[in-house]
């Protein structure tokens, strides 16, 4: 059983706010991930982890920011929130590579659904 | 640049058999990777491929052909809590994931 948990579930806030968005993962897996998804799109991984102290933007450029201090809480933060923000942000994580097949999967967090106005 | 294509949607009734292609075009391939997304939900994980050929698990299957850059998954019997979304994912080697656009499944009675 998956346990990456992401809190809030649902965030509106206005233009212009400091927002946080909090995960954190009990399988104690050293990578880890956010991917931003509008309704009915794909995702796009805008920040990974690969352990602690390690962070690099991904292939959306995005205006937040994230952290990593410990194994497993990896937030992901915006100093000002704006409404082209207005999306749902997804975490995972997935244990480091090896030849064992569970290394392969990503476990995903519930999602942070944003709306700011 | 990566890309990835797969049918936007594809409907079926209960019982049968559908496949949902993707095509990619990427650098850094070490494997390809589908996820299941209901509406709302979070994406979990089906099959992975490396290698040519075909993995099979339960009534999911998926192939890959790493020289045509094309794969497939493959639902049998289909229920119709098989209706979600479906992502294509190429896997780099640091596993990092690039996601195609999804394919909305949709099984009638």
């Amino acid at each position: 059983e998956a346990d990456i948990y992401q809190t809030p579930r649902y965030l509106v806030i206005g233009t212009g706010k400091k927002i946080t968005l909090e995960c954190s993962q009990t399988m104690g897996h050293d990578k880890m991930y956010w991917y931003q998804q509008d309704p009915g799109m794909e995702l796009h991984l805008i920040h990974y982890s690969y352990g602690v102290n390690s962070t690099e933007k991904g292939d959306l450029s995005s205006e937040s920011t994230v952290s990593r201090i410990r194994t497993e809480h990896f937030p992901l933060t915006l100093e000002s929130a704006r409404p082209s923000h207005t999306s749902q942000y997804l975490c995972a994580s997935s244990e480091r590579d090896s030849f064992s097949r569970a290394s392969y999967e990503q476990y995903f967090g519930p999602g942070t659904r944003l709306t700011v106005t | 640049g990566q890309s990835l294509e797969q049918p936007s949607e594809v409907t079926a009734v209960e019982g049968a058999i559908v496949q949902i292609n993707c095509t990619y075009q990427t650098s850094g391939f070490y494997g390809l990777s589908w996820y299941q997304q209901h509406d709302g939900g979070a994406p979990t994980f089906l099959s992975y491929n490396g290698l040519d050929g075909l993995e099979e698990t339960g009534r999911f299957s998926s192939f890959l052909s790493r020289s045509d850059s094309y794969g497939y998954l493959l639902l049998q019997e289909l229920q119709m809590k098989d209706s979600a979304s479906y992502f294509c994912a190429v896997r780099d080697q640091g596993g990092k994931l690039i996601f195609g656009q999804g394919t909305e499944l949709s099984v009638k009675p």
